[in-house]
């Protein structure tokens, strides 16, 4: 299994406030992506990183930022958590040169009330 | 820009049968993956099975297999021989051919395995 891991896997939290989640990885991959999980929307993408400091948005970005200062770190902010912002996020590499596969987190469930 | 439809939201099927999950989408893209994530309650993503496009040959997986037709854009997902561990979301997903990596995923297929 692809050493991924998220955290925190549960939180808990107010509008308004800022909230980080952290994705690490072992697998020394230069690629790593965010998504969110919704009922009836399935995973969409939030932002991706292609290497250190190096990150692009995806189709869901408004409202988050992310960084990525160690090639196994990869980090999405929350400046102002809002309800629409409840969701399950999963972090994710990119697989073997050539398969196209992600390899994700277990995920982190968020709720903001 | 690509997409991906999955038109079953919920499927069933009785233990030991076969059931197709279906999933359509859209690409203007010749070289491109296709892959069936399968998501039990657990919420763990794991990777059941992908479709190079440049492969005519269906991919099969043990009781997994698809059925590619890449002039149709469609891209089904049959299990065999159902088991009760096959109940799960099933998620399908378009991967481009750049570096990238990024996925498009359809909506889901929650599927249902009766004993």
């Amino acid at each position: 299994d692809a050493g991924i891991t998220q955290s925190p896997r549960h939180k808990v939290t107010e509008t308004g406030t800022p909230v980080t989640l952290r994705c690490h990885q072992t697998e020394n991959h230069r690629y790593m992506y965010w998504y969110r999980q919704d009922p009836g929307h399935g995973l969409r993408l939030i932002h991706y990183s292609y290497g250190v400091k190096d990150t692009d948005k995806g189709e869901v970005s408004d409202g988050y930022s992310v960084s990525r200062s160690k090639t196994e770190d990869f980090l999405l902010t929350l400046e102002s958590a809002t309800s629409s912002q409840t969701s399950v996020y999963f972090c994710a590499i990119g697989g073997a040169a050539n398969t196209g596969e992600l390899f994700f987190g277990e995920g982190s469930r968020l709720t903001v009330l | 820009a690509q997409t991906v439809t999955q038109s079953q939201p919920e499927m069933s099927v009785q233990e030991a049968e076969t059931v197709t999950l279906s999933c359509t989408y859209d690409t203007s893209e010749s070289d491109y993956y296709l892959f069936w994530y399968k998501q039990p309650p657990s919420r763990q993503m794991i990777l059941v099975i992908r479709q190079e496009a440049y492969k005519q040959q269906n991919a099969t997986e043990n009781r997994f297999s698809v059925n590619f037709q890449k002039a149709a854009k469609s891209f089904s997902l049959k299990i065999s021989d159902s088991q009760l561990g096959d109940a799960a979301m099933y998620f399908c997903a378009y991967g481009g051919g750049g570096a990238t990596n990024k996925l498009i995923f359809g909506t889901g297929t929650l599927l249902a395995v009766q004993p």
